[in-house]
């Protein structure tokens, strides 16, 4: 099974700053990646799929980047309502997630 | 508009098989390159894919989870169902149903409000 690792668990940030996530696959999964937002009592949305291409209606501001087995989420500004958890799935074989990382308010 | 609604029992005994049902609509099952997954969520942990079908009935099963897990589909109904046996506490979690997106084999674009399932005695 393709292990997940997202780094840092925590990250905290101020609004209007970048924030940088980060995402090993404990293998190659090409290009076959995703990330995931999630707020409290709420279904994960799809911000990134194919590493870097963002889904329908997600801002600009998010952005994806890597291949192989490093993977990056960048937030540009961050808005009060992007403060949440954000997951990393590899669908390469077949899927897994990785832990998460919790972004707070610095 | 996509939609996906899970139902099942909120409460299950120890060993006894859980029977979860994913109502959908807005596409279709039986066309081509659809499929839908059940991923569950265990409180404050991360998530984990449980199983996938697809428009032509191709299954695909976690690996870990693979003996205990069956998914199947009823077209005609917009309906899938997945059941779980010899449920235990550490299954407690919410499970949801989910599209996958089209042609990526497991991108989700649309989930469930999720059900949370929780066992014990």
């Amino acid at each position: 099974e393709i292990v997940m690792t997202q780094s840092p668990a925590t990250l905290s940030v101020s609004p209007g700053e970048r924030a940088t996530l980060s995402c090993r696959a404990s293998q190659s999964v090409s290009s076959n990646l995703a990330w995931y937002q999630q707020k409290p009592g709420q279904a994960p949305r799809l911000l990134i799929y194919g590493a870097s291409t963002r889904a329908t209606g997600i801002p600009a501001r998010f952005s994806g980047s890597g291949s192989g087995t490093e993977f990056t989420l960048t937030i540009s500004s961050l808005q009060s309502e992007d403060f949440a958890v954000y997951y990393c799935q590899q669908y390469n074989n077949p899927c897994t997630f990785g832990q998460g990382t919790r972004l707070e308010i610095k | 508009q996509v939609t996906l609604r899970e139902s099942g029992p909120a409460l299950v005994k120890p060993t006894q098989t859980l029977t979860l049902t994913c109502t959908f609509s807005g596409f279709s099952l039986s066309t081509s390159g659809m499929c839908v997954s059940w991923i569950r969520q265990p409180p404050g942990k991360a998530l984990e894919w449980l199983a996938r079908i697809d428009w032509d009935d191709d299954k695909y099963y976690s690996t870990s989870l693979k003996t205990r897990l069956t998914i199947s589909k009823d077209t005609s109904k917009n309906q899938v169902v997945l059941t779980m046996t010899n449920m235990d506490p550490v299954d407690t979690a919410t499970y949801y149903c989910a599209r996958i997106l089209e042609d990526t084999a497991m991108v989700i674009d649309y989930w469930g409000q999720g059900t949370l399932v929780t066992v014990s005695s």
